[in-house]
């Protein structure tokens, strides 16, 4: 079983629709959580940091985390052309103490 | 505000050659991460530096080695270039050795013949 497991894709989506990107994994001991961005060719970018169960929002975005489900998801909101992209869920902590990278969910917003 | 850079942008090597690849942290960082990226893949960590030792190590042979400078600045070494060992090189930055957010470079793309 993978450590960090995410779905492929591609995600695709309407613009102007909500984007849902999902992530679970699998060492209880994980205490944080990051969402980046990569671009193709390009280098993973972070959009958001959660620490805590619940949700945390930044301006498009909103980070959910639930400990008890081993579950984290990334909304974005009025998706955009300019939001294709890879999205890479990564967690921190546990056994590791280390970040452990998905293998990022490929996100299409179609025009 | 500098983010991270690293140099070179773009390397081509030959099997069995050694490269040493280049990361200056961000403006107030003090800790360097390394990663691996192969195509279609995740980040894959190789090892963490923080106060000019190496904290953690991913699961990678010792032909990868690094080093941190007083200036927190980072190289990572590989030796014995294997045609498996082509991938994007991304170094990333954070404050402390813990759970701080990392912010990586642009990477260097590692091509080997």
């Amino acid at each position: 079983q993978k450590e960090v497991e995410q779905n492929s894709g591609p995600l695709s989506v309407p613009e102007g629709a909500i984007a849902s990107l999902n992530c679970t994994y699998s060492d209880r001991g994980s205490q944080s959580f990051f969402w980046y961005r990569q671009y193709s060719g390009k280098s993973p970018e972070l959009i958001m940091s959660i620490y805590s169960n619940g949700d945390k929002e930044d301006g498009r975005f909103t980070a959910q985390l639930n400990k008890a489900s081993q579950y984290v998801s990334l909304l974005i909101r009025d998706s955009q052309p300019s939001d294709s992209a890879t999205y890479l869920c990564a967690g921190y902590g546990g056994a590791t103490n280390k970040l452990i990278f998905g293998t990022g969910t490929l996100l299409a917003v179609q025009p | 505000d500098a983010g991270v850079t690293q140099s070179p942008t773009h390397l081509i090597k030959t099997r069995g050659q050694q490269v040493t690849l280049r990361c200056s942290p961000k403006s107030g960082h003090d800790t360097v991460s390394w990663y691996q990226q192969a195509l279609g893949q995740g980040p894959q960590f190789i090892f963490q530096y923080y106060e000019e030792e190496e904290r953690q190590r991913g699961n990678f042979p010792d032909r990868f080695s690094g080093h941190q400078f007083p200036n927190y600045s980072s190289e990572l070494n590989v030796n014995a270039l294997l045609l498996g060992d082509s991938a994007l090189y991304l170094c990333a930055s954070s404050l402390g050795a813990g759970n701080q957010p990392q912010h990586f470079g642009d990477g260097t793309r590692l091509s080997i013949l």
